[in-house]
C-alpha cells in the first residue's frame, strides 16, 4: 500500500523568508501524481502545486516550487517570500493515475508565519 | 461559479444515531469523493462516485454508505455513530475520476461532525 510521510509536524518562518516542507512517499508504481494542498482555518483544501512522476522538471507555481527526487521518493515544497496568508496546514498527497483511484495524504505540517 | 458546497457545516449527534451529509459538486463535475479527516490527521478516502456508480471504497465499515443522484450531488450516510466518527468530512469533485490526476480535486469546506 502507498504511504505518505511528513516528518515535520510544525514549521515556522519569518515573513519574506523561505521555508521548505518535507514529504516522502512509498510506492512500487512508476507513474503517479504528487500534490501539495493547503488547508487554512476555513478548512477548504486548496491545491498548491502538483507534479507528474514522469516529468523530470520540478513544478513551479509563483512563489511555490517543489524538489522532486523520484529515486529517493522525496517531494519537498519550497515557499519563497513567505506571506502571512501562507500560514496553514500543508498536506502532501499521492495518487495513481488509474481510473477512480484515491488521494493518499500525509499527516500534515502546520506552517506558522511570523511578522 | 459556485464551488463545492457541503451541508450542514456543523452538527452534533449522539452515539448510536444516524447522520446524512450532503455535497453538491461544481457545475459540470460528474465525480464526487468523500474523505474523513480526524483532528490532527490527514484526510482518509471513504468513497468515490462517478455517474451514480461507486468507483472506489476505502477501508471503512459498512456503517458508512453513500449515493450519487442524477444531478451528481451526493449523500454520505453513517449509521450507528461511534465517538470515533467525530471528524471533518470533506467532499471533493472533478469532471471524471481520472481528471483528478491532472488538476487535483476541488474540495468543499467540509462538515464538522461531533458525536457525543
Amino acid at each position: 500500500a502507498q504511504t505518505v510521510t511528513q516528518s515535520q509536524p510544525e514549521m515556522s518562518v519569518q515573513e519574506a523568508e523561505t521555508v521548505t516542507l518535507s514529504c516522502t512517499y512509498d510506492t512500487s508504481e512508476s507513474d503517479y501524481y504528487l500534490f501539495w494542498y493547503k488547508q487554512p482555518p476555513s478548512r477548504q483544501m486548496i491545491l498548491v502545486i502538483r507534479q507528474e512522476a514522469y516529468k523530470q522538471q520540478n513544478a513551479t507555481e509563483n512563489r511555490f516550487s517543489v524538489n522532486f527526487q523520484k529515486a529517493a521518493k522525496s517531494f519537498s515544497l519550497k515557499i519563497s517570500d513567505s506571506q502571512l496568508g501562507d500560514a496553514a496546514m500543508y498536506f502532501c498527497a499521492y495518487r495513481r493515475p488509474e481510473y477512480g483511484n484515491k488521494l493518499v495524504f500525509g499527516a500534515g505540517t502546520i506552517l506558522r508565519v511570523k511578522s | 461559479d459556485a464551488g463545492v458546497t457541503q451541508s450542514p457545516t456543523h452538527l452534533i449527534k449522539t452515539r448510536g444515531q444516524q447522520v446524512t451529509l450532503r455535497c453538491s459538486p461544481i457545475s459540470g463535475h460528474k465525480s464526487v469523493s468523500w474523505y474523513q479527516q480526524v483532528l490532527g490527521q490527514g484526510p482518509q478516502f471513504i468513497f468515490q462516485y462517478y455517474e451514480k456508480e461507486e468507483r472506489g471504497r476505502g477501508n471503512f465499515p459498512d456503517r458508512f454508505s453513500a449515493r450519487q443522484f442524477p444531478n451528481y450531488s451526493s449523500e454520505l450516510n453513517v449509521n450507528a455513530l461511534l465517538l470515533g466518527d467525530s471528524a471533518l468530512y470533506l467532499c471533493a469533485s472533478s469532471f471524471t475520476p481520472g481528471q483528478a490526476g491532472e488538476n487535483g480535486y476541488t474540495f468543499g469546506s467540509g462538515t464538522r461532525l461531533t458525536v457525543v
